[in-house]
């Protein structure tokens, strides 16, 4: 299994520009979900899947679009690129919801480093 | 949402020393798992353990849900432990895992 695969490792923008940070797992999981980690801020949520063409938000969903066709994949759209969105991007998945007590971890990619001038 | 506090914020320890890194949480759960963070940006889970004590080699964690804590322990470290320890917990029915600000450990030789 390749688990959590992120793409791309990096990219710069320029504001105004949009694109999509892709993420696929092969773990069939049914929870899917991405976060942004700032400097001194850990891991926040911006949005989440329990499932293909389910989505919600989390909590700094501003700026960012998700859709979920298919249980594997999972992207992440920047639909016009600011500065405030320069940060380390996660996605991650599990096979249940975190607040179902099923022992079941969370696993993440290894992250996209955006930059945004 | 939950509020998590790590603390220590920042540990340095000399090769072989032990270390306690401890997790603060405002209200119960179901879910805590501990994350570490290495130097190259890679987050990988070391426990899933919302109560109880669980152990891994030299690494073990124990969780105290009815006072709202998790400790983890890392015995004998190694310049390998270093990186940042995240811990995240989520609440009953909860969609999410709140993430604290993490302990950066560095481990000098």
């Amino acid at each position: 299994n390749a688990g959590v695969t992120q793409t791309p490792k990096f990219q710069v923008l320029k504001t105004g520009q949009s694109m999509t940070l892709q993420c696929a797992q092969d773990m069939n999981h049914e929870y899917m979900s991405w976060y942004r980690q700032d400097p001194g801020m850990g891991l926040r949520l911006i949005h989440y899947s329990v499932g293909a063409g389910i989505t919600d938000q989390g909590e700094v969903p501003n700026g960012y679009n998700v859709s979920r066709s298919t249980t594997e994949d999972f992207p992440l759209r920047l639909l016009s690129a600011a500065p405030s969105q320069t940060s380390v991007y996660f996605c991650a998945s599990s096979y249940t919801l975190p607040g179902l007590a099923t022992n079941e971890k969370l696993f993440f990619g290894s992250g996209t480093q955006l930059s945004v001038l | 949402g939950i509020q998590v506090e790590q603390s220590p914020p920042d540990l340095i320890l000399q090769e072989g020393a032990n270390s306690t890194l401890r997790c603060n949480f405002s209200d119960s759960v179901n879910n805590l798992q501990w994350f570490h963070q290495n130097p190259w940006g890679q987050l990988i889970n070391l426990f899933y353990i919302p109560s109880g004590t669980k152990q891994n080699g030299r690494l073990s964690a124990t969780t105290v849900a009815t006072e709202r804590y998790s400790l983890l322990y890392i015995s004998s470290s190694q310049t390998t432990d270093s990186g940042v320890y995240f811990c995240a917990v989520g609440e009953t029915g909860a969609n999410n895992l709140f993430f604290g600000t993490g302990t950066r450990l560095t481990v000098i030789p």
